[in-house]
């Protein structure tokens, strides 16, 4: 496709529930990440897939969040048992590589998938 | 834990003015410094980045100065336009600790409105 792009662009759930959203990336890019944005604040990394593995999973804040990209492209962040803190936008984004130095590595962001627990 | 100071965290500038903000990183992986744009609802978009052979880059109105001994880097937009209100984020690689990674840090945003 012509950029990332991000499903559902909205999701509200209730305390509890389980969610999943996807994103599919530009189509070549080897590179995948997810963030989240919470209000009045710059984005902030959950995880880095480079192909289908998880190069860096530093960013989840525990371990109901998963993510997977089993094919090298498409991914789903799941959250399991959602909480009202989870609430904030979450972004994907691509890159054409991986490592910083390598160049080629700008990643490019989706339009977000803001959830809403209530 | 790692972070990179943005300022200000907003800016009125006049149309036609100058738009400057500035950043301040800690240790870094890799001298790479991007500047993304964001509009209300919409998705940050890459604006301008720098890498480490260059102190300044400049394409179009938007100019990257980065100042490696200080670690700082700033954006200066000039003659700036209505067109260019949104907020703004600088971002740096995290400082990398034996493991490849390529995680991006970014600041806290600067909310810049031009003045007709």
């Amino acid at each position: 496709g012509a950029g990332v792009s991000q499903t559902p662009s909205n999701k509200v759930t209730e305390k509890g529930k389980y969610v999943e959203l996807r994103c599919d990336p530009i189509s070549g890019h080897t590179a995948l990440y997810w963030y989240r944005q919470s209000l009045g604040q710059g984005p902030e990394f959950l995880i880095y897939f480079q192909g289908t593995g998880a190069a860096d999973d530093s960013g989840l804040p525990n371990d109901r969040f998963f993510a997977v990209r089993p094919e090298g492209s498409v991914s789903t962040l799941k959250i399991q048992r959602t909480e009202r803190g989870d609430s904030a936008v979450y972004l994907c984004a691509s890159s054409l590589r991986g490592w910083i130095a390598g160049g080629g590595n700008e990643q490019f962001f989706g339009p977000g998938t803001r959830l809403t627990v209530l | 834990q790692q972070q990179v100071k943005q300022s200000p965290q907003s800016l009125i500038v006049q149309k036609g003015g100058i738009s400057i903000i500035n950043c301040a990183y800690e240790n870094t992986a890799f001298d790479y410094f991007p500047w993304y744009q964001q509009f209300p609802g919409k998705g940050p978009a890459l604006l301008i980045a720098i890498r480490p052979d260059v102190s300044e880059k400049k394409e179009g109105r938007f100019t990257i100065s980065f100042n490696k001994s200080a670690k700082q880097f700033s954006l200066h937009i000039m003659d700036s336009q209505p067109g260019d209100s949104a907020t703004y984020f600088c971002a740096a690689p995290a400082a990398n600790y034996g493991g490849a990674t390529n995680k991006l840090i970014f600041g806290t945003g600067t909310l810049l409105a031009v003045q007709p």
